[in-house]
């Protein structure tokens, strides 16, 4: 089973600054990397599929980069409506797996 | 516009059995995997199971559930079931039915439901 690391654990920034979220594969997950937000109380939501293709809807100062086994989530200009929990998830291998999370706090 | 949603969660005791239900629209359900996604009180989420986008000829569970739990769907009613059985205190969760963005089971998660609660507990 590939386990993916999510870092920090928490972040907490104040509206404006960019956010950097890392997700790190145990072995190589190709591109085939999604990133989710989840709100409490809420289902996820779709933000990035395939590392770096923005889902239907999602803002442009969402954006995902890397392969392999090193993911960056990055938000450009945080709003107080992205506090939330954020997860990665890997579709290369059966049984697909999430991160544990970071959760984004806004001052 | 697409939707999902879940029913037939509840309380259940240890060793006993319980039926989810999602019904989807909005989309062509036959040319889309589904799946269902965990989530523990307080906890990550976890990938259940995914059914593939025909008459439901491919299935993968996590070890977790495997031999427990079936899932199936009926492509004429738009409707994914999760069959739980010998259900634990462990499998306490929030169940979530997703579309899958493709056919492929190795998929990504573009629509979700809003969850059902099953709480296994004596």
């Amino acid at each position: 089973e590939i386990v993916l690391t999510q870092s920090p654990a928490t972040l907490s920034l104040s509206p404006g600054e960019r956010a950097t979220l890392s997700c790190r594969a145990s072995q190589s997950v190709s591109s085939y990397l999604a990133w989710y937000q989840q709100k409490p109380g809420q289902a996820p939501r779709l933000l990035i599929y395939d590392a770096s293709n923005r889902a239907t809807g999602i803002p442009a100062r969402f954006s995902g980069s890397g392969s392999g086994t090193d993911f960056t989530l990055s938000i450009s200009s945080l709003e107080p409506e992205d506090s939330a929990v954020y997860y990665c998830q890997q579709r290369s291998n059966w049984p697909g797996t999430f991160g544990q999370g970071t959760k984004v706090d806004i001052k | 516009e697409v939707q999902v949603l879940e029913s037939g969660g509840g309380l259940v005791q240890p060793g006993g059995s319980l039926r989810l239900s999602c019904v989807a629209s909005g989309f062509t359900f036959t040319s889309y995997a589904m799946s269902w996604v965990r989530q523990a009180p307080g906890k990550g989420l976890e990938w259940v199971s995914t059914i593939s986008n025909d008459a439901g000829s491919t299935y993968y569970y996590a070890d977790s559930v495997k031999g427990r739990f079936t899932l199936s769907r009926d492509n004429s009613k738009n409707t994914l079931y999760l069959q739980m059985n010998s259900l634990r205190a462990e499998d306490t969760a929030i169940y979530y039915c997703a579309k899958c963005n493709s056919a492929w089971y190795l998929c990504s998660f573009d629509y979700w439901g809003q969850g059902t609660l099953v709480t296994v507990s004596s």
